[in-house]
């Protein structure tokens, strides 16, 4: 089956730094991606990791290690606007760059000042 | 900054109705998606296309959906019959412009109600 996991809700300070954890177990893995939603409103990209290693971007940054399954975003000097839903969402085929995404349920960030 | 549009933002309907949701991808993507989001809930693949043919389908998209690229810009998510359950936000996405990784590019929705 296809799996992702991340944390239901997270709280941190403005201007603070925050990790998002994310594991996954699919059936292929062809490239992991971040997305943002604010409530009721569509997903906006963020960042995409296929190679292990860091991505940065800014201040949001993500990380992929394939061996463990296991994504994190890292959100930095933390602004109130930074409160929304993160989604993590693998795409799992490999069938080219193209195949549909999986996403996991996503964590919620609430920014207090 | 080219960007995916949907039409309607929100549509009512009664249960058994048909519906037809309309997105307009980035102008120079190929490759375009159908999602959907049930309140409270994740994010679901629905449908890829590419090339005016169904590339890839989920369990969700039985025979009660259908999506067509009836010209150069649109493509369409029709919903026959309604049920109360289809009731979600359902999300055009595009991509596969030149270079990138492929990342979809998601419309701003239309949120479906079946009343």
């Amino acid at each position: 089956g296809q799996n992702i996991d991340q944390p239901t809700e997270m709280t941190a300070t403005e201007g603070a730094i925050v990790q998002i954890n994310c594991t996954y177990q699919t059936s292929g893995f062809n490239g992991l991606f971040w997305y943002q939603q604010h409530a009721g409103e569509a997903p906006t990209f963020l960042s995409y990791n296929v190679l292990d290693g860091l991505e940065e971007k800014g201040r949001f940054s993500s990380f992929l290690s394939r061996s463990k399954g296991y994504s994190y975003l890292l959100l930095k000097e933390l602004q109130m606007k930074d409160s929304a839903s993160y989604l993590c969402a693998v795409r799992a085929d490999y069938g080219g760059s193209q195949g549909n995404l999986i996403f996991g349920k996503g964590t919620k960030l609430s920014v207090k000042p | 900054e080219p960007e995916v549009t949907q039409t309607p933002s929100h549509q009512v309907t009664q249960m058994g109705q048909e519906v037809i949701l309309r997105c307009v991808p980035i102008s120079n993507h190929l490759y375009f998606y159908w999602y959907r989001q049930i309140l409270g809930q994740k994010v679901e693949f629905l449908v890829s296309f590419y090339n005016n043919e169904i590339s890839e389908k989920s369990e969700i998209f039985d025979d009660q959906f259908s999506v067509e690229r009836p010209d150069g810009s649109n493509f369409t998510l029709k919903i026959r019959s309604t049920k109360l359950e289809d009731s979600a936000m359902y999300f055009c996405a595009s991509s596969g412009g030149p270079g990138g990784a492929g990342e979809q590019y998601f419309g701003p929705g239309t949120r479906l109600t079946v009343t």
